[in-house]
């Protein structure tokens, strides 16, 4: 059972336009919703993360948006450069030492 | 300051060979953590440590074990590989749990024929 759904799966955008990821999840006692940025050949690290006592929280280009009510959460990523294009993943997690839960992973390609 | 480190980088197994997949952290971090990363299926866990001494599976924890063998160690093993092993290996670690900043190494990328 996922219970971090993303997508899409894969993403366009030209350079200088906006990137959208977005994620669903289903346990309600999720209390803290990173992302995560991964290269290739290398291997995923943290870009910005989040906790449900706020709806916001920007990091320079980088935005997550968070909806308690929907149980949804999305990456915004403002003027996408070539240099963004990487995979990105959604992650949660609700207590205690368990571990991280990820999504599937999305896929982004800037283009010039 | 090496963060995770994994070792080897890149291997080809035999089916029904068996090998260990090495890692190391020196950030003092209380948890690691084995995930696998095929093409589609994302970061799937194996097998984590949420303290010394202690192991726990995930979602994906059939053909592997683990050692935590000391705070910084933790190792994945392999005792009959399959072809559906073949996948790109990642060990990570955290201070405490999920809640906290996960430390990924560089990977290992294993394929079995």
């Amino acid at each position: 059972q996922q219970q971090v759904k993303q997508s899409p799966q894969s993403l366009i955008v030209q350079k200088g336009g906006i990137s959208i990821i977005n994620c669903a999840y289903e346990n309600t006692a999720f209390d803290y919703f990173p992302w995560y940025q991964q290269f290739p050949g290398k291997g995923p690290a943290l870009l910005i993360a989040i906790r449900p006592d706020v709806s916001e929280k920007k990091e320079g280009r980088f935005t997550i948006s968070f909806n308690k009510s929907a149980k949804q959460f999305s990456l915004h990523i403002m003027d996408s450069q070539p240099g963004d294009s990487a995979t990105y993943f959604c992650a949660a997690y609700y207590s205690g030492n368990t571990p991280l839960v990820f999504g599937k992973g999305t896929r982004l390609s800037v283009i010039a | 300051n090496a963060g995770v480190t994994q070792t080897p980088k890149f291997q080809v197994l035999k089916t029904g060979q068996s090998m260990t997949l090495q890692c190391a952290q020196d950030m003092n971090h209380n948890s690691m953590y084995w995930y696998r990363q095929d093409p589609g299926m994302g970061l799937r866990l194996i097998y984590y440590s949420a303290s010394e001494g202690t192991t726990d599976k995930g979602e994906v924890p059939n053909g592997y074990n683990v050692s935590r063998l000391n705070k910084r160690e933790f190792s994945l093993r392999l005792e009959s590989a399959a072809p559906s092993q073949t996948s790109v290996y990642f060990c990570a670690s955290s201070e405490v749990g999920g809640g906290t900043e996960a430390f990924f190494g560089q990977g290992t990328r294993l394929t079995v024929v």
